[in-house]
């Protein structure tokens, strides 16, 4: 199973917003609404941060967003923090896998 | 507060055989199905492994099937992962994570442990 597709780096200044969109298939991404996004610190482990394609998890601030489009989904960062600065992996329920991670987006914030 | 900590990482030869433990606390962890997902050095995230809340339905990535167990212990709170046959390229930090799904599809991990080091090497 091939993992989705995510850029590899990303960044932005202090309150700016970015996206990191994350691109799959039909089978995957585009079929089911069960995208869900992590952050990763480095030496921590991942922390869920979106999930069903939209939904944030209680704790988690309202400047994280995710949508769906077709088969890309995206995660929108606004009014970026200096402790946004991490890496981010999208994961997708897939009709064959049955899951899989996108290969990690280095978030920089500038 | 939900808690999941690892155990049983180490250094072990290729070829040699691992078991992994998962230890929950902080909620009922027969109603959750649990996974594990391991990170190669400098690597993304790859999902290894899960096991529905029952213990009776259980999947592999194709890089670990035929080589990895899974296996859980409703009672003792604990997830297990038996890895045989191990290769170079398994190693990597192993994170066991809880788990949502409905009808043995998984959706999203809501809770990770904090990993433990698998290095196989001569």
């Amino acid at each position: 199973q091939s993992a989705l597709t995510q850029p590899a780096s990303v960044s932005g200044s202090p309150g700016q917003s970015i996206t990191i969109s994350c691109t799959g298939t039909s089978s995957d991404v585009g079929g089911y609404n069960y995208v869900s996004w992590y952050q990763q610190h480095p030496g921590k482990a991942p922390k869920l941060m979106i999930y069903d394609v939209s939904n944030r998890p209680s704790g988690v601030s309202n400047r994280f967003s995710g949508s769906k489009s077709g088969n890309t989904a995206s995660l929108t960062i606004s009014g970026l923090q200096a402790e946004d600065e991490a890496d981010y992996y999208c994961s997708s329920y897939t009709s064959s896998s049955p899951l899989v991670f996108g290969g990690g987006t280095k978030l920089t914030v500038l | 507060q939900v808690q999941l900590v690892e155990s049983g990482g180490g250094l072990v030869e290729p070829g040699g055989s691992l078991r992994l433990s998962c230890a929950a606390s902080g909620f009922t962890f027969s109603h959750y199905y649990m996974s594990w997902i391991r990170q190669a050095p400098g690597k993304g995230l790859e999902w290894v492994s899960y096991i529905i809340n029952s213990g009776g339905t259980t999947y592999y990535a194709d890089s670990v099937k035929g080589r990895f167990t899974i296996s859980r212990d409703n009672a003792k709170n604990s997830l297990y992962l038996q890895m045989n046959s191990l290769r170079a390229e398994d190693t990597a930090v192993y994170f066991c994570a809880r788990l949502r799904g409905l009808l043995a599809a998984p959706y999203y991990f809501d809770y990770w442990g904090q990993g433990t080091q698998i290095t196989v090497s001569s």
